[in-house]
């Protein structure tokens, strides 16, 4: 069966720090790979996406990047964190279109 | 572009009420449709589906009808319970690396 995997479940991080979020999927290839965060009170909001390794879609200017350096892992970095990334990040996956995205169990990042 | 709509809460009731969520969306095409719960302090689980027009997902009594004509996917349920409090979020998937775009979200407190 698939399961996905996403580390750290929390985080504290002063401002100007670097960041680094994983998250693996176990039991499939080549799936669609999902960044969301969601800020306090709000929606969720699509980060970065993947449909392959290498390939990387940004869908919100930030300060934040996104990596697939293989097929099932999918890195979620900053160079340096400011107070407003504060928030829970979620990584998705999903075969494909109608078939459903399972998620990971979040990290909530907070930043000082 | 593609959006969604969704009730704005919280939404209180008492147990073994009728709840109803309202959820609209603008899209072009056939987007799937999907209902997501998040308990307190955790991340996402998929509550229900639908992926063509009239289709009805259930799950734990939960209940949607994707309405092409009306654009919409309410999530209904006959009687709630108090381990149903959660936040509720309907979603689309769109066909650009079929990422889902989500509502803000609907908090729901049963209380006894």
């Amino acid at each position: 069966s698939q399961t996905i995997h996403q580390w750290p479940a929390t985080l504290v991080q002063p401002v100007g720090s670097p960041l680094s979020l994983e998250c693996t999927v176990e039991g499939t290839s080549n799936p669609n790979l999902y960044w969301y965060r969601q800020a306090a009170g709000r929606g969720l909001q699509l980060l970065f996406y993947s449909v392959g390794i290498g390939q990387i879609s940004s869908e919100v200017p930030q300060n934040l990047s996104a990596s697939r350096p293989q097929d099932r892992q999918f890195i979620l970095s900053s160079k340096k964190l400011l107070l407003s990334d504060s928030g829970f990040y979620l990584c998705a996956w999903t075969p494909g279109q109608g078939a459903g995205y399972t998620f990971g169990s979040g990290t909530r990042l907070t930043v000082v | 572009g593609d959006s969604v709509t969704q009730m704005e809460g919280p939404v209180t009731l008492s147990e073994e009420a009728f709840l109803t969520i309202n959820c609209t969306y603008t899209a072009t095409g056939y987007p799937s449709l999907f209902w997501y719960v998040q308990y307190p302090g955790e991340g996402l689980q998929l509550l229900l589906k639908a992926t063509k027009a009239d289709d009805k997902g259930s799950n734990k009594g939960f209940e949607a009808t994707y309405r092409k004509e009306t654009t919409s996917f309410h999530l209904e349920k006959g009687s709630v319970q108090v381990s149903d409090s959660a936040v509720y979020f309907c979603a689309v998937s769109f066909f650009s690396g079929y990422a889902l775009n989500f509502g803000k979200g609907t908090s729901l407190l049963v209380t006894p």
